[in-house]
Order: C-alpha cells, then sequence, then structure tokens
C-alpha cells in the first residue's frame, strides 16, 4: 500500500449509467490530483485541486466531475461516458502543489460498454 | 505538447547488465521526476533532481540532468528481473506533473 488508497479496483459499466471512483490519502498531503492513462499515450493530467479548491481543469468533458469535499478524499463522478472513456484512472497526492513526489494509487480500471 | 519524451520506447536486457533511459523536455524546469510502473499498476516515484543538481544516487539509480540541453538520463546498474517494469519521467506544466510516454524496460533472468 502506498497510503493512496483507490477505489473500486475494477469497473465495467455501461454508457447511461452513473458511478463514482473514490480516492483515499492519509499522508497528510495538500494536493490531488486524477490522472488517466490510456493504452499507448502518455498519462493525461485531467484535475489538480489544492487545499481541496480545484486548481485546474485540463479541459476535461462534462461526463467527468471531479468533488473534493476535504484534503484527504477526492472523487470522480462519471455519467454518460463512451467507450474511449476506458482507461486506468489513476490519483496521487503530493504534499504540494510545488514540485514534491507524488504518492499514486493503483488505480480504477475503468471499461466503458 | 508533450513535456517529456523519453527514448528508447522498450529496451530488453540480461539480468546483471545496465539499463540507461533518456529523457528530453521542452520548457525550463524547477525539478525533473522519475517514476516507475509495474503492469497496470500505480506509479511510485523514484528519485527527484532539481534544476540546480547535475547528478543524484539512490542506491542502484543514477539521474544526470543537463538543462543546458533539456535532458535528463536514468542509469539502473546491476539490473534485476524485478526491475522489469515501464519508467517515466516527468516536470511540472501548469499546475501537476507532465509525464512522458515511458520507457518499457524488460530484464531478462
Amino acid at each position: 500500500e502506498t497510503g493512496v488508497t483507490q477505489t473500486p479496483r475494477h469497473l465495467v459499466m455501461g454508457m447511461t449509467n452513473k458511478k463514482s471512483l473514490k480516492c483515499e490519502q492519509h499522508l497528510g498531503h495538500n494536493a490531488m490530483y486524477w490522472y488517466k492513462q490510456s493504452a499507448k499515450k502518455p498519462l493525461e493530467l485531467m484535475f489538480v485541486y489544492n487545499f481541496k479548491e480545484q486548481t485546474e481543469n485540463n479541459s476535461v468533458p462534462s461526463r467527468f466531475s471531479p468533488e473534493c469535499p476535504n484534503s484527504s478524499h477526492l472523487f470522480l463522478h462519471l455519467h454518460t461516458l463512451q467507450p474511449e472513456d476506458s482507461a486506468l484512472y489513476l490519483c496521487a497526492s503530493s504534499q504540494s502543489q510545488q514540485g514534491a513526489g507524488y504518492t499514486f494509487g493503483s488505480g480504477t480500471r475503468l471499461t466503458v460498454v | 505538447s508533450q513535456q517529456g519524451e523519453e527514448d528508447p520506447q522498450a529496451l530488453s536486457i540480461q539480468e546483471g547488465e545496465n539499463a540507461t533511459m533518456n529523457c528530453s523536455y521542452k520548457t525550463s524546469i524547477n525539478n525533473l521526476q522519475w517514476y516507475r510502473q509495474n503492469s497496470g499498476r500505480g506509479l511510485v516515484h523514484l528519485i527527484l533532481i532539481r534544476s540546480n543538481e547535475r547528478e543524484k544516487h539512490s542506491g542502484r539509480l543514477r539521474v544526470t540532468l543537463d538543462t543546458s540541453k533539456k535532458s535528463s538520463s536514468l542509469l539502473i546498474t546491476a539490473s534485476r528481473a524485478a526491475d522489469t517494469a515501464s519508467y517515466f519521467c516527468a516536470n511540472r506544466s501548469g499546475r501537476g506533473l507532465t509525464f512522458g510516454e515511458g520507457t518499457q524496460l524488460t530484464v531478462n533472468p
């Protein structure tokens, strides 16, 4: 365990479903991130939260909706996804946004059918 | 645009050999970081080198940074089968880290 826990590990959902991914860290970090990793593509930064305020939305479609109720928890709400949204979704945290190393969770493998 | 680009894309070596991976980046940096990822898992932070450092060691890892050429290299000495993984360089772009496409390292026993 890295200290960043993601649930569920695997998720299969239909295009009309609504589901949520959860990320939790108890490392005392103040910044949290969502990344998408598709096959044969670099990791794509989706959202950045710093002290539970969203500081970056990297042109992510509105069918992905993040939520950060506190510095320890981060959610990614999913609705009306497309098959091309199938990917590994990774959560990470860091002490600050200023360039510290990131701690990643193990990811949620999402398949949209 | 992609900030980090690793080469080679894939590297296959025998156990005990050294592995060298290179990374180039486009913008100025405060630091550059290297991560590894085992198949289908999260990334693990390996080492961070600051822009005013030229070389850094951690166990069997050696990282160099050449800011004039905007490049970095990761050397793994005396490789082991357990080193088989993807290796990524990353630097901060905007509010978060930007990663390259990675080098897939295979160490054959």
